[in-house]
């Protein structure tokens, strides 16, 4: 079975501060895509960032950062210095060729207060 | 003009009416499906569709019906809302062509049943 555990379910800290949301997921695929998407106040669901299951590297983006373990079957989601824009429901999600859809996790929610 | 498009955006309705959300999309993805995201659940998957034959149940599907109208048009009906239907509901595509099932997000439309 498929399946996204996000553990967090909200998380609250002060500007400037670092954050990282967990990821857990689990298949039996050998080939598999993770997700991570974030939805801030107004609704809408932004796409972040896409890795196929053959690439550990670990990416960054800007202040975001991504940290992909098969070992331990996680995704997580780091944000450095956090801003109070960041403040939003962060799902991670896995998608794989033999699931024909996106399974998502619970999502976690982050305020950042300034 | 934004790939993925829901009407409408916010409704309110009442206990026992009949209601349509509708999607649109200028992807040209063959894949379609309807989610509602409620509070500390994430998003769930009510039905999928594949093609305009092929109409797929989600997890979450009783109480809820779907047409595929088009390639470009998917329809979310509730023939008799009932409060607990209150939710987001988002259109998502993805393009068969792809392994990762990567998915596009409409808007969302914000349903409310008193």
């Amino acid at each position: 079975a498929q399946k996204v555990t996000q553990a967090q379910t909200e998380i609250s800290v002060v500007e400037k501060e670092d954050v990282t949301l967990d990821c857990v997921y689990e298949t039996r695929d050998t080939t598999y895509y993770l997700f991570w998407y974030k939805q801030p106040p107004s609704g809408e669901l932004v796409f972040l960032i896409r890795r196929n299951s053959f690439d550990e590297q670990n990416e960054i983006s800007g202040r975001y950062s991504w940290n992909f373990q098969k070992s331990t079957s996680s995704f997580n989601f780091t944000i450095t210095a956090s801003q109070v824009v960041d403040s939003a429901v962060y799902f991670c999600a896995l998608g794989s060729y033999n699931t024909d859809k996106l399974i998502f996790g619970t999502g976690t929610r982050l305020q950042v207060f300034p | 003009d934004a790939d993925v498009t829901q009407t409408p955006r916010n409704r309110i309705t009442k206990t026992g009416k009949r209601i349509m959300l509708e999607c649109s999309q200028t992807k040209g993805h063959d894949r379609m499906y309807w989610y509602r995201q409620d509070p500390g659940l994430g998003l769930r998957l009510i039905y999928y569709s594949f093609d305009v034959k092929d109409i797929n149940k989600g997890e979450i599907s009783d109480g809820y019906s779907v047409s595929r109208q088009a390639q470009a048009k998917f329809s979310l009906s509730l023939e008799s809302a009932i409060p607990n239907q209150t939710a987001l509901y988002f259109c998502a595509t993805s393009d068969q062509n792809r392994v990762d099932n990567e998915q596009f997000f409409g808007p969302g439309t914000r349903l409310t049943v008193l």
